[in-house]
């Protein structure tokens, strides 16, 4: 079975903090991403990475930045919190087409 | 612009009730069309991929199929269990991230 898992299931951080989720998958995937998701708008792609090093931004990757530095982990940074980036953070993997998702993270920034 | 729309946003059926799910969408060039079953505060567990209209998969009570403009979720003689966010997602020729629609809320009850 594929498994990817997430740092933390709920996390609570002040405005203005630098913030870090990290992601790690077992299956030797080479994609990785990072969604933010949100009642009534729904998964929305915040960057993802075909390699290790290699990133692309999504639709939403303004207020965030990552890091690859090895092909099972994927960290997603916040550089500084802010009250607008409360939300469940989810990471999947996928060597082709089919990806697999962590169990979320659950940010509130107060 | 790659759009996905599902339909309805809430469904609320009786155990045993059949009905169906729609997904209708709108993309360059379709390289996959993905079912997600996603329980609340988890993250999206993946159901079936899709490749080319007339494709059909099953498991368990769930079965789905896909047209050309849409996928339909047929639940057949749904369990409570069954309740849950059901997420459909596309995947643009060329592309490896995927984009989803808000999904559909089932709630069975006993």
């Amino acid at each position: 079975d594929v498994k990817v898992t997430q740092s933390s299931r709920y996390l609570v951080k002040r405005t203005g903090e630098k913030v870090f989720l990290e992601c790690v998958q077992d299956m030797d995937h080479e994609n990785m991403f990072w969604y933010r998701q949100d009642p009534g708008l729904g998964l929305r792609l915040i960057y993802f990475s075909y390699d290790v090093k290699m990133k692309e931004k999504g639709d939403i990757p303004e207020g965030y930045s990552v890091s690859r530095e090895k092909k099972e982990r994927f960290s997603l940074i916040l550089e500084s919190a802010s009250t607008n980036q409360t939300s469940m953070y989810l990471c999947a993997s996928s060597s082709y087409t089919t990806q697999y998702f962590g169990p979320g993270t659950r940010l509130t920034v107060l | 612009e790659d759009q996905v729309t599902q339909s309805p946003e809430a469904l609320r059926l009786q155990e045993g009730e059949s009905s169906s799910l729609n997904c209708s969408y709108t993309v360059s060039g379709l390289r996959g069309l993905f079912w997600y079953r996603q329980d609340p505060g988890k993250g999206p567990e993946f159901l079936f991929t899709l490749y080319s209209a007339g494709e059909e998969k099953e498991k368990e009570r769930l079965k789905a199929t896909l047209t050309k403009k849409e996928s339909f979720l047929h639940i057949t003689a749904p369990k409570p269990e069954d309740s849950a966010t059901y997420l459909c997602a596309v995947q643009a020729s060329g592309a490896n991230n995927l984009f989803f629609g808000t999904g559909t809320r089932l709630t069975v009850i006993p």
